[in-house]
């Protein structure tokens, strides 16, 4: 069965700027996560969302924000980027977080 | 305990020879153990999770144990070969007012020298 897809894989954008992600789970899974990964830091946990609906969160501003369709694509928006935002996004899908994730292969952000 | 945490934070070991790796977690509000194995230029694929107390579990080569009361997991590595090289991660499911977030350990990286 088809994998986790994100897009675009790559993305440059300039401070100030918003940014759209998009992720496709794999076929079945409702749980959509999110994270963040920046050289040093772990995977650091943005958000889950599951029919729809925001069900978990993790400690980044409100200029990061989610949402889920009803054929469980998610998008993630990160408003007013700022240099810091630089990262590898990653998204995984499963049934939970509670099964294993699958991971997508991620999308690089690199805000100038 | 407040994070996760994995040590050591690199390792080089010896084609043929074994290995292991330790997971620290909170133990309080504990849900789940997960471990993930992220090759370069690859997305992390997931080994196993883990929830109760004395699991062990074994997949080929690597096997993975776990205690919840005193918060940690080790991950073995018997008979190291190239492809091991990889860097692993630990998270653990925590939840906090209901509010449940997988944490991840900053991981260990394995180098196997031929």
């Amino acid at each position: 069965k088809a994998g986790v897809t994100q897009t675009p894989r790559y993305l440059i954008k300039t401070r100030g700027q918003q940014v759209t992600l998009s992720c496709s789970p794999i076929s079945g899974h409702r749980s959509v996560s999110w994270y963040q990964q920046t050289p040093g830091q772990g995977l650091q946990f943005l958000f889950e969302y599951f029919s729809e609906t925001q069900r978990n969160k993790g400690n980044f501003p409100g200029r990061f924000s989610g949402r889920q369709f009803s054929n469980s694509r998610s998008e993630m928006n990160v408003s007013t980027l700022e240099l810091g935002d630089s990262a590898l996004y990653l998204c995984a899908s499963s049934f939970s977080q509670y099964n294993e994730q699958f991971f997508g292969p991620g999308t690089r952000l690199t805000v100038l | 305990i407040l994070n996760v945490e994995q040590s050591p934070q690199s390792l080089h070991v010896q084609e043929g020879d074994s290995t292991n790796f330790t997971c620290s977690f909170p133990s309080s509000n504990f849900y789940a153990l997960h471990w993930y194995r992220w090759e370069t230029a690859k997305s992390p694929e997931a080994l196993f999770v883990m929830t109760l107390n004395g699991d062990e579990k074994k997949k080929g080569r690597i096997s993975a144990t776990l205690n919840t009361k005193e918060g940690y997991s080790y991950l073995y590595i018997k008979g190291s070969q190239p492809e091991d090289s990889a860097t692993y991660l630990c998270a653990s499911l925590i939840s906090n007012f209901g509010n449940e977030k997988l944490t991840f350990g900053t991981g260990t990286r394995l180098t196997i020298i031929p």
